[in-house]
């Protein structure tokens, strides 16, 4: 399948740590890409690979992967954080390219 | 700086087609692959094509296949998006994205660093 998955909606209590999941085929032989979206504005690249963060990024997000399931991890939660998470990987067919269906990150 | 600017908003009839703009400054536009995803209202991003500038070579989202053309103006270093026999369920934020990847041991990512501001596509009558 070309398909990622991931939880639809997540919640994390100021400070704590939270991981956002993302499972699929295709992650077996593609490392997730992670964007952070906030109402009204574009996707923002938060991690890519297998231990790259962009530019301007918090070292709080971080990011892993094993088999078919990649992790974005927070540690350590503020309530800037609080967006919709988005990962993303080019499909085993190599034709396509896919995101999950993302998850919406609530900070209490 | 590397930038994507899209064209403006466009709100069309069903059925009826739109063709919509990206243009790349501040690198070499046949370098990188470009993208187009889409987010419908209160919905997520949804890969739709993507063109390779440098010889044209593009791949299409398999649900939007025969719907969706992906062009490319080296000369004015464009990427133009045109959807036809628009529906209602067309509509949505189109971006435009630049491709970039690495390749780590065995595996490859992909991902999108930049990004161009969005062209919202209303389909209504």
């Amino acid at each position: 399948s070309s398909e990622l998955t991931q939880d639809p909606a997540v919640s994390v209590a100021l400070g704590q740590t939270v991981t956002i999941t993302c499972q699929g085929d295709s992650l077996r032989t593609c490392y997730a890409a992670w964007y952070q979206q906030s109402p009204g504005q574009a996707p923002v690249l938060v991690f890519f690979g297998h231990n790259n963060r962009a530019s301007g990024i918090p070292d709080r997000f971080s990011g892993s992967s094993s088999g078919d399931t990649a992790s974005l991890t927070i540690t350590g939660a503020q309530a800037e954080d609080e967006a919709d998470y988005y990962c993303h990987c080019r499909a085993s067919s190599g034709n396509q390219w896919v995101f999950g269906g993302g998850t919406k990150l609530t900070v209490l | 700086q590397v930038q994507l600017v899209q064209s403006g908003a466009e709100i069309k009839e069903p059925g009826a087609s739109v063709k919509i703009s990206c243009k790349a400054s501040g690198y070499s536009f046949t370098r990188n692959w470009i993208h187009w995803v889409r987010q419908a209202p209160g919905q997520g991003l949804e890969w739709v094509a993507v063109i390779n500038p440098s010889n044209g070579d593009k791949r299409y989202a398999q649900k939007l296949q025969g719907r969706v053309t992906v062009t490319t103006d080296t000369s004015t270093s464009t990427v133009h998006l045109e959807v036809r026999s628009l529906r209602s369920e067309d509509t949505a934020i189109y971006y435009c994205a630049r491709d970039e990847s690495i390749i780590v041991v065995t595996k490859t990512t992909w991902f999108f660093y930049v990004w161009g501001r969005g062209t919202l596509v209303t389909v209504s009558s």
